[in-house]
């Protein structure tokens, strides 16, 4: 039992380059959320699936697009990386009523 | 809208000593709490939560918080740091429903101090 598994770990990208990080869970849930976390800034929602076949933006959304693949997948594509975008990356799924939030161990993303 | 505050981005204590680190929160509705750890170059990993229960909640490795409403504070104790406590801890808010957000605060950084 994995619970969330991120994809990749670490990921160094040229300005203008395009990639998507996948995120998968085995835990049944319903909703699944991608965040970045920046230095001094928390973690910040980029976009929000709340079921299979819905996604919403968060409160970062820009530069981003998301698909929810199935019940166990939603993944986060960068269509031309830039620099603002290096952080890393958490992908999590909160279980029922949000009364908590498990999540992946994150993707490292370096834009140069 | 709800969010989280979290007063100081870093403090710094003594092995030993008392731990406080602040969150303050806003929401329109009863509101589920959280803190959670990560220690360097890992996930995020639970350490408690309030759901409306029981006001004072116990998490691991000896931390814990109490829900004031009248203050609108989640604050995180530990009455004695260890040297492993040193890691970022964020506190998050959501509510109860499927449709809500989990909204975190920007972090604290404890470090210890031999």
């Amino acid at each position: 039992n994995a619970g969330v598994t991120q994809t990749p770990k670490f990921q160094v990208l040229k300005t203008g380059q395009s990639m998507t990080l996948q995120c998968a869970q085995d835990m049944n849930h319903n909703s699944m959320y991608w965040y970045r976390q920046d230095p001094g800034m928390g973690l910040r929602l980029i976009y929000y699936s709340a079921s299979e076949g819905t996604t919403d933006k968060g409160e970062v959304p820009n530069g981003y697009n998301v698909s929810r693949l199935n019940k166990r997948e939603f993944s986060l594509r960068l269509e031309s990386a830039a620099p603002s975008q290096t952080s890393v990356y958490f992908c999590a799924t909160p279980g029922t009523y949000n009364t908590e939030a498990f999540f992946g161990q994150g993707t490292r993303l370096t834009v140069v | 809208a709800q969010s989280v505050t979290q007063l100081g981005s870093h403090v710094s204590v003594s092995e030993g000593a008392l731990v406080l680190l602040r969150c303050n929160y806003s929401s329109s509705v009863p509101p589920y709490l959280f803190w959670y750890v990560q220690y360097p170059n890992q996930g995020l990993q639970l350490l408690l939560k309030y759901t409306s229960a029981a006001t004072l909640v116990k998490g691991i490795n000896g931390f814990e918080a109490e829900f004031k409403k009248s203050e609108t504070s989640f604050h995180l104790t530990k009455p004695s740091a260890h040297m492993s406590d040193a890691a970022e801890y964020f506190c998050a808010v959501s509510e109860y429903s499927s449709a809500s957000k989990i909204i975190f605060g920007s972090g604290t950084r404890l470090s210890i101090r031999p």
